[in-house]
């Protein structure tokens, strides 16, 4: 069973401040890295889908990049405000089964005012 | 609008009463998924189709079974509910044209079921 590991798994961080956390998978047979944005209540929100080493993707004050020989993605998010309150999910393509996707479980930010 | 539906999006039934959960996409994908979501485990796939007749079993796909008899339906059918089927579950769809799958994949609004 692939592994998709998400840390930390919950971040409080002070409106303005910057922070970023990270997504973990595994570093050979990779197809596709996709970052999702779930607030409560609702449906997740597609954010980016990285497909190359070294991709940086960048949309506003949130930005992205990707290292798939050592299998990792970092989301940075610059300047928070209340309104990134949400969980952040990645999710993982892999080759031999690009198909087939692997959640990892969030890491939950809240940003206080 | 182009989105993905669901229904119903609130169920409480109870042990072994059959249930099917409809989703619909607008958006002429190829691709199709359903997943269920609970607390500390983040979203697993059950079952996803790459096209109509196509369906493959993702990392749950126990006590399901799903269907893809025309590109815009995908549902999920519960033959025998338990209670260890009570979860959040979204349906979601991508373009996938070609056997690209790196693309956006739009998820429904999530079916909240309870099996008693």
């Amino acid at each position: 069973i692939l592994n998709v590991e998400q840390s930390p798994q919950s971040l409080h961080v002070q409106e303005g401040d910057s922070t970023n956390f990270t997504c973990s998978f595994p570093s050979s047979n990779f197809y596709a890295l996709h970052w999702y944005r779930w607030e409560t209540a609702k449906s997740p929100e597609a954010l980016f889908v990285m497909t190359l080493n070294g991709d940086e993707k960048k949309k506003g004050r949130i930005s992205a990049t990707l290292n798939t020989k050592e299998g990792y993605s970092y989301l940075y998010i610059k300047g928070s405000q209340p309104e990134d309150s949400a969980t952040y999910l990645c999710a993982f393509r892999g080759y031999s089964s690009a198909s087939k996707i692997i959640f990892g479980s969030g890491t939950r930010l809240s940003i206080r005012p | 609008e182009a989105q993905v539906t669901q229904n119903p999006r609130y169920l409480i039934t109870v042990t072994g009463k059959k249930l099917t959960v409809t989703c619909s996409q607008n958006m002429n994908h190829e691709y199709m998924s359903w997943y269920r979501q609970d607390p500390g485990l983040g979203l697993r796939q059950i079952y996803y189709s790459m096209n109509v007749e196509v369906t493959d079993k993702g990392d749950v796909p126990e006590g399901y079974k799903v269907s893809r008899k025309e590109k815009r339906n995908f549902p999920l059918i519960l033959e025998s509910p338990s209670p260890n089927q009570t979860s959040l579950y979204f349906c979601a769809s991508s373009l996938a044209t070609q056997g690209i799958y790196a693309d956006t994949q739009y998820f429904g609004p999530g079916t909240r079921l309870t099996v008693l």
